[in-house]
């Protein structure tokens, strides 16, 4: 089956790091991916794994990926007021043409 | 900015109608998606058009139908429009059939109200 699954709100102060988290069903999704939705915007890509890696760090973003558990994380550090958005987990696979989502974890970050 | 524009930005429609909603991909981008969006939902994959062909489809019924061309443009239309229809539409636009790290540039997204 289908489904992707995150918290729905995270709340932080400026400065602390967020971490948000992602479950999915489908041990054959091979790409998983993080994006960011600010308000009036589209999807913006912000990273991805393979997932045949157990992680990936990318300036103040490091996602980790448990692949027997099929978790997901995504770690933002030193966290900015800028970075409240909708964040969300996705998957796809090998060859294949759609991208599910989960239903997006709203992140606000306290001055 | 993603290179990837859409209109209108809001649109209005009663039950019945029907509705047709436009994208520009970036140009060389010969794989279009469209997704719904929901209120508090994440998107849901509608279809996908490459080179002008439809490619997959979501669990979408078949009054979600879709074109393009070769410009980069497509379009989205709905008929027989319902109340549950009423969400954010988005496109997004990729170089070859989204399969992996080919990235998609999503456009701002239409917001359709049916009342």
């Amino acid at each position: 089956g289908e489904d992707v699954e995150q918290s729905l709100f995270l709340s932080v102060r400026e400065g602390d790091s967020s971490v948000i988290n992602c479950t999915y069903t489908d041990s054959s999704s091979t790409y998983l991916y993080w994006y960011k939705q600010e308000p009036g915007a589209g999807l913006q890509l912000l990273t991805y794994i393979f997932s045949n890696m157990d992680m990936k760090q990318d300036q103040r973003l490091t996602v980790l990926l448990n692949k027997k558990d099929k978790h997901l994380s995504l770690r933002i550090a030193d966290t900015q007021t800028g970075d409240s958005a909708i964040y969300f987990c996705a998957e796809t696979y090998t060859g294949g043409f759609k991208t599910i989502f989960g239903a997006g974890t709203r992140l606000f970050v306290k001055a | 900015e993603t290179g990837v524009t859409q209109s209108p930005t809001h649109l209005i429609k009663t039950r019945g109608q029907q509705v047709t909603l436009r994208c520009s991909s970036q140009s060389g981008h010969n794989t279009v998606s469209w997704y719904q969006q929901a209120l508090g939902q994440g998107p849901q994959f509608i279809f996908q058009y490459y080179r002008e062909e439809e490619n997959g489809r979501g669990n979408f019924p078949p009054r979600f139908s879709g074109l393009q061309f070769p410009n980069y443009s497509s379009e989205l239309n709905v008929n027989a429009l319902e109340l549950d229809d009423s969400a954010l539409y988005l496109c997004a636009s990729s170089l070859e059939v989204q399969a992996s790290t080919d990235t998609q540039y999503f456009g701002p997204g239409t917001r359709l109200t049916v009342l």
